[in-house]
């Protein structure tokens, strides 16, 4: 089945850099990709997705890029904010399958 | 105020005892899913319904029960079989296979 890996595991950056979180998956039927940010004691929230169709999505300071080819998918955030701070997943869906779930990255944003 | 609601946020259970968290959506979605999370981990699905009256086992659902009698409700219940049940619940919803989707706040379970 599919299994998807994700790092860093946990991630510091100071206040006004970029971060970049990365995942791998196995399954080469996937072919949807959220990500979600979950705070404390919190249900995730998704914040940005991309189909296999595509190569990059951006939505204001968030981005997502995809490489089918070497299936893996990448966050990028810039100009960070402390609200920023959060445990971000990212997912893989294919049929038969559903969501399969990255461990999650913890990112810091440092004032 | 559209969204999926789960109730209780916080919820104590003696050992040996069966108890139900639930899960309700109003965003007239067919899918509807229990993931469990526990600290510093990611997510684990437990049950997933596409449809009323039809569920799923995930890869974690020994221990738990669920039924779908409704499309806005989804509840799971934590049996006493579940050797390890205090964790974090979430619920979910999607409009179908591969949509979007969107979490609830989540049901704490601890076992006292």
């Amino acid at each position: 089945g599919e299994n998807v890996e994700q790092h860093p595991s946990t991630l510091s950056v100071q206040e006004g850099d970029s971060a970049v979180i990365k995942c791998t998956y196995s399954d080469s039927a996937s072919n949807y990709f959220p990500w979600y940010k979950q705070e404390l004691g919190k249900g995730p929230q998704l914040i940005i997705d991309i189909r296999s169709n595509v190569g990059e999505k951006k939505d204001q300071r968030i981005a997502v890029t995809l490489n089918k080819t070497a299936k893996h998918f990448s966050l990028h955030i810039t100009e960070t904010q402390p609200e920023d701070s959060a445990v971000y997943f990212c997912a893989a869906w294919n049929y038969g399958q559903n969501f399969v779930f990255g461990p999650g990255t913890r990112l810091s944003v440092l004032p | 105020d559209g969204g999926i609601t789960q109730s209780p946020k916080y919820l104590f259970r003696k050992e040996g005892q069966n108890v139900t968290l639930s899960c309700e959506q109003n965003l007239n979605h067919d899918a509807m899913y229990w993931y469990r999370q526990d600290p510093g981990q990611g997510l684990r699905l437990i049950y997933y319904s596409q449809i009323v009256n039809d569920f799923q086992k995930g890869d974690i659902a020994e221990g738990y029960s669920v039924s779908r009698e409704k499309k806005e409700s989804f509840p799971l219940t934590v049996t006493s079989a579940q050797k390890n049940p205090t964790a974090f619940y979430l619920c979910a919803s999607s409009s179908g296979q591969g949509a979007r989707a969107f979490f609830g706040q989540g049901t704490r379970l601890t076992v006292v």
